[in-house]
């Protein structure tokens, strides 16, 4: 099992729709969850940190299930801007010094 | 007002050459990564250093060296470049280990022919 994995998609949605992006992890003893986005051919950017209790932001809705050993990330009424790809970030896999990346999944917003 | 800085944006070399990235942050952090992000997008971390001095080291070749001045800079030298290390890399920074988020430099694009 990879350390983290995701599905690459490609998501094609149209405006409007909702949209579940799935994450699993292989340690259980990971602390701290994170959703990053990365537009084409720009850095990652922080889009929201994924709480216990899941948490909200707008449009944006990430839960943890720890039993499972995953992470989701859901986006209501998506725009165009919303096209990127979603990275899973999870650590403390080895250490609190280590951040592991998913592969990313890649969401396309159309008109 | 940039907070995290890499340069040179751009970097096309042969392959066998030396090449040095720089990356620095202004935002008082103590943490400072290197990622390399390959063709297929998969992002990896290479290098963590905190407070200058070196927490991760993963399983790299040791013809990339980083090297911490202080704790705003983070460098990367890569001998004796190869075909594979044609790749973005990202410099990163947080306010301490772990648990935090991380700040992304816009990325070092790097092709060797």
């Amino acid at each position: 099992r990879k350390e983290v994995e995701q599905d690459p998609g490609p998501f094609n949605v149209p405006e409007g729709a909702t949209v579940a992006f799935n994450c699993t992890y292989s340690n259980s003893a990971s602390q701290s969850f994170f959703w990053y986005r990365q537009d084409c051919r720009k850095e990652p950017k922080l889009l929201m940190s994924v709480y216990s209790s899941g948490n909200e932001d707008g449009r944006f809705t990430a839960q943890l299930n720890r039993a499972s050993q995953y992470i989701s990330l859901l986006i209501r009424d998506s725009k165009l801007s919303d096209s990127a790809t979603y990275l899973c970030v999870v650590n403390g896999l080895y250490n609190n010094n280590d951040m592991r990346f998913g592969a990313g999944t890649r969401l396309t917003v159309k008109p | 007002d940039t907070a995290v800085s890499q340069t040179p944006k751009y970097l096309v070399t042969q392959m066998g050459n030396d090449k040095s990235i720089k990356c620095e942050q202004n935002l008082g952090h103590d943490t400072m990564y290197w990622y390399k992000q390959d063709s297929k997008k998969f992002l990896k971390i290479m290098f963590s250093y905190n407070n200058k001095e070196l927490i991760i080291n993963e399983t790299v070749p040791n013809r990339f060296s980083p090297k911490s001045p202080d704790k705003a800079h983070l460098n990367l030298h890569i001998n004796s470049l190869e075909l594979g290390d044609s790749a973005v890399y990202f410099c990163a920074s947080s306010q301490d280990v772990g648990l935090e988020t991380q700040y992304f430099g816009p990325g070092t694009r790097l092709l060797v022919l």
